[in-house]
Order: structure tokens, then C-alpha cells, then sequence
């Protein structure tokens, strides 16, 4: 199974502050079709996950421009430009280039 | 507005059984692949299966496969998950999910314990 890897797992940031979360795979995550299937999720407290990015950098509609996703093959990265207090919760990588689809660990953002 | 409602949780003993359902509303239901997920208590998200448009393809986690099976009735806007030989480590609250994670529903809670 492909293993995603996230760091770091807590991530305490400051208002207004940038934020970056890395996620690494264990294989390369380009699919046979060109594609690279790596989206990211953000889920607060009590709710649904909530996804964020699509296929590495597309931002799904509604979602501030303050989200960036980046990275290509084994290593990615989803940056906060500045972060706000609506922004706490965990982030989460998930690839859907193989099955079994897998999730990274986890990322806990706080507001320091 | 796309809503997806899961129901079919509950508390259940080792061994039993459950079926899940999702129903869907607010897009065209049998255009999109469809997951079921799952997150135990205090811990992160897991894909537990998905299933293709038509209902042909099929894909499990390895923890599950020959205990759980995912179907759909396009014809009904629904999702199914039927699980059996359920074990604790089954505990979890079940999200549906279609268009790779862009939809996900409220969650239902399954207790597997004695």
C-alpha cells in the first residue's frame, strides 16, 4: 500500500502568519493517465472533512485563495499564505492514484 | 445543494452485522464513483471502499475485504455498505463520499463491543 507521510503533526501558527504542511508518498503518484491524484482535506472539530485541493494544485470552489497546493511524483506541499482562526482543525493528504486509497497521519493546526 | 445522508449505524456485538445506506440528492448520482470512509474515535480518515459508476468495479482496504461489500441502486440515489463479522476495531464513524472526496455526508457511528 502507499504510505503518505505528513509533517509535522502538530502545528502551532500565528495569526496572519503563513503555514505550510508537507506530505511525502512512499511511490511516485503519477498515474498512467499523466495525472497526479493527491488531494488534501481540512476537517474541523465535529464535522465532516471538508476537501480543499484537488490533483495536487486545483482549489475547489468556495475555498479562500489563502489555500495553495503544490508538489509533484513523491512530494507535496499544502501552504496557508496567512493563516485565520477559521483555519484550525486537521489536514489531511490522501492519494487516489492506487488502491487501496490511503490518508497521511493527520495535521493539527492551532492558533498559537 | 448535494447532500448526502448516511443511516444504518448502531451499536452492534462482535461478529454481527450491519447494513449501511447513503442516500444522495443534488447531483447526478450515477455519474460518480462513490466511497464509503471511516474514522475511529480520536483517530484520522480511512477509505474503507469505493465502487465505480455502474456499480461493476469494486475496491476494498485489505482489513475489510470478504466481510464488507459496497453496492448502489442508481435508480434509488443510494449507497450501500453491508458489513459482517464485525470487530471491534470496525468502531468508527462511516462517512459516504462521492466525486474523489469532493462530497462527504454528515457520518453515521458504528459501536462493535459486547
Amino acid at each position: 500500500d502507499v504510505v503518505l507521510t505528513q509533517s509535522p503533526l502538530s502545528l502551532p501558527v500565528t495569526l496572519g502568519q503563513p503555514a505550510s504542511i508537507s506530505c511525502t508518498s512512499s511511490h511516485s503518484l503519477v498515474q498512467s493517465d499523466g495525472n497526479t491524484y493527491l488531494n488534501w482535506f481540512h476537517q474541523r472539530p465535529g464535522q465532516s472533512p471538508r476537501r480543499l485541493i484537488y490533483e495536487v494544485s486545483n482549489r475547489d470552489s468556495g475555498v479562500p485563495d489563502r489555500f495553495s497546493g503544490s508538489g509533484s511524483d513523491t512530494d507535496f506541499t499544502l501552504t496557508i499564505s496567512r493563516a485565520e482562526a477559521e483555519d484550525v482543525g486537521v489536514y489531511y493528504c490522501m492519494q487516489l492514484t492506487y488502491w487501496p486509497h490511503t490518508f497521511g497521519q493527520g495535521t493539527k493546526l492551532e492558533i498559537k | 445543494e448535494v447532500q448526502l445522508v448516511e443511516s444504518g449505524g448502531g451499536l452492534v456485538q462482535p461478529g454481527g452485522s450491519l447494513r449501511l445506506s447513503c442516500a444522495a440528492s443534488g447531483f447526478t448520482f450515477s455519474s460518480h464513483w462513490m466511497n464509503w470512509f471511516r474514522q475511529a474515535p480520536g483517530k484520522g480518515l480511512e477509505w474503507v471502499a469505493n465502487i465505480n459508476r455502474d456499480g461493476g468495479e469494486k475496491y476494498y482496504v485489505n482489513s475489510v475485504k470478504g466481510r464488507f461489500t459496497i453496492s448502489r441502486d442508481n435508480a434509488k440515489n443510494s449507497l450501500y455498505l453491508q458489513m459482517n463479522s464485525l470487530r471491534a476495531d470496525d468502531t468508527a464513524v462511516y462517512y459516504c463520499g462521492g466525486s474523489r472526496g469532493l462530497f462527504w455526508g454528515q457520518g453515521t457511528l458504528v459501536t462493535v463491543s459486547s
